[in-house]
């Protein structure tokens, strides 16, 4: 079992273009989680799924976009970036509540924006 | 907002030695807590949860510790090794339905003297 697979691994962004990052799982969860992690700032959650066909915000959604339009699939776009997206991103999901809240997070994608 | 945080940004501990990395956590809604280890360039993986019903769970040399009194959680390393070398995260999981989401602390990073 692959788990979540994130690519690409790192890219160099020109700011102002546009980017999609991939996320997949094979576990079958329901919930899907971007964050993106900076130096002392630890993990922050960018957008979030529950279930296919849902998305929603999380703690720094500014400039980012999300779909779900299947259950093993959660790609997070940026629609012009900006040097303040230069960090390292991190693709998760759960089964969901009720006991099964536990985080499984990809290799992520080192993102630098110049 | 609350949030997780830590009492111990760095830690050096000697090989053999056991290591304890604290966490403290300010919601007192939440019922599950979990740690996770994160090696130079991975992403973090599972080490062990708690419920907040118990008070303490054992893994494989991993212990964790809750007291919801003082709202502390703790994880311990029995004879800690150089592949323990990583940073270390907790994250609390707020109770309420619906809500899948963990909020996770900035880490602290544990080196072993060989």
């Amino acid at each position: 079992t692959a788990g979540i697979t994130q690519a690409p691994t790192s890219q160099i962004l020109a700011a102002g273009r546009s980017m999609t990052l991939r996320c997949t799982q094979d576990m079958r969860h329901n919930a899907m989680y971007w964050y993106r992690q900076d130096l002392g700032l630890g993990l922050r959650l960018i957008h979030y799924s529950n279930t296919a066909g849902t998305t929603g915000k999380g703690e720094v959604p500014d400039g980012y976009s999300v779909s779900r339009a299947n259950t093993d699939d959660f790609p997070l776009t940026l629609a012009s970036a900006v040097p303040s997206q230069t960090s390292v991103y991190f693709c998760a999901s759960s089964e969901g509540p009720g006991g099964k809240e536990k985080q499984y997070f990809g290799p992520g994608t080192r993102l630098t924006v110049t | 907002g609350e949030s997780v945080g830590l009492h111990l940004p760095t830690l050096s501990v000697q090989e053999g030695d056991n290591s304890i990395i604290n966490c403290a956590y300010s919601n007192s809604a939440s019922d599950y807590f979990i740690w996770y280890k994160q090696e130079s360039g991975k992403g973090p993986q599972f080490i062990i949860d708690i419920r907040s019903n118990m008070d303490k769970r054992q893994g494989q040399r991993v212990t964790v510790l809750l007291n919801k009194t003082v709202k502390h959680l703790s994880l311990q390393i029995a004879a800690t090794q150089p592949g323990d070398s990583a940073v270390y995260f907790c994250a609390e999981g707020p109770s309420g339905a619906g809500s899948y989401q963990l909020t996770f602390g900035k880490g602290t990073k544990l080196s072993v003297i060989p």
